[in-house]
């Protein structure tokens, strides 16, 4: 048990646009989704903590309105990142942690590669 | 400050132990968490230390010392497809993970 699907896994858009990414807890609920970014041979940054039903929020230096989460159910939150930029071309991964355990276990999506052109 | 220490890189090889030690300093403490990390994958858990001792799970057993704040994953009978990056990661007080860039462990037969 404990999966978390992300959708799309890979994604290319021309720059200006927008793209929005999914993660879904496939057979628990969610209390709180994590969203991260990884570029290459770097550590992951926490870009936002969501939990269902309320504002998520974002760790310095990441723009809200540039990245809007919206976490709409216990298994599914999305993120979209609206006027993309070549920058934000990276690795984005989503992790989220179990409503029925008390475990701070994060488990981890499959991550989604963003390029943007 | 919140900070990780780890080696960026260990050779060792197939068949043999290797440790892979992490030193940490967070605001508050709940736990640590080490993670497997495949070039291009997302990462996946291993092992969670919350107490001081070891934790043995099969070939990988973790270490967990909080008065020293230091922390070390052990991989035994190491096998080709451990070649991964190994990600040390506490908890603070906000039960945040706090991420380092992990290690990149080479395994050569």
């Amino acid at each position: 048990g404990a999966v978390v699907s992300q959708h799309p896994s890979w994604v290319i858009c021309k720059s200006g646009t927008s793209v929005k990414i999914e993660c879904r807890s496939l057979d628990f609920q969610a209390t709180t989704m994590f969203w991260y970014r990884q570029f290459p041979k770097q550590s992951l940054m926490l870009m936002a903590t969501s939990n269902e039903g309320s504002k998520a929020t974002y760790e310095q230096g990441v723009e809200k309105d540039k990245f809007l989460i919206n976490h709409a159910s216990l298994t599914l939150s999305t993120l979209t990142v609206t006027s993309a930029h070549p920058e934000d071309s990276s690795f984005y991964i989503c992790s989220a942690r179990r409503r029925d355990r008390d475990s701070s276990e994060q488990y981890f999506g499959p991550g989604t590669r963003l390029t943007v052109t | 400050g919140q900070n990780i220490d780890q080696p960026t890189e260990m050779t060792a090889t197939e068949g043999a132990i290797v440790q892979i030690n992490c030193t940490y300093q967070t605001s508050g403490f709940n736990g640590l968490f080490w993670y497997q990390q495949h070039a291009g994958e997302a990462p996946t858990f291993l092992s969670y230390n919350v107490l001081d001792g070891l934790e043995e799970k099969g070939r990988f057993s973790s270490f967990l010392s909080r008065s020293k704040g230091y922390s070390y994953l052990l991989l035994k009978e190491l096998q080709m497809k451990d070649s991964a990056s190994y990600l040390c990661a506490p908890m603070d007080s906000n039960y945040q993970l706090i991420w380092g860039a992990g290690t990149k462990l080479i395994i050569k037969p």
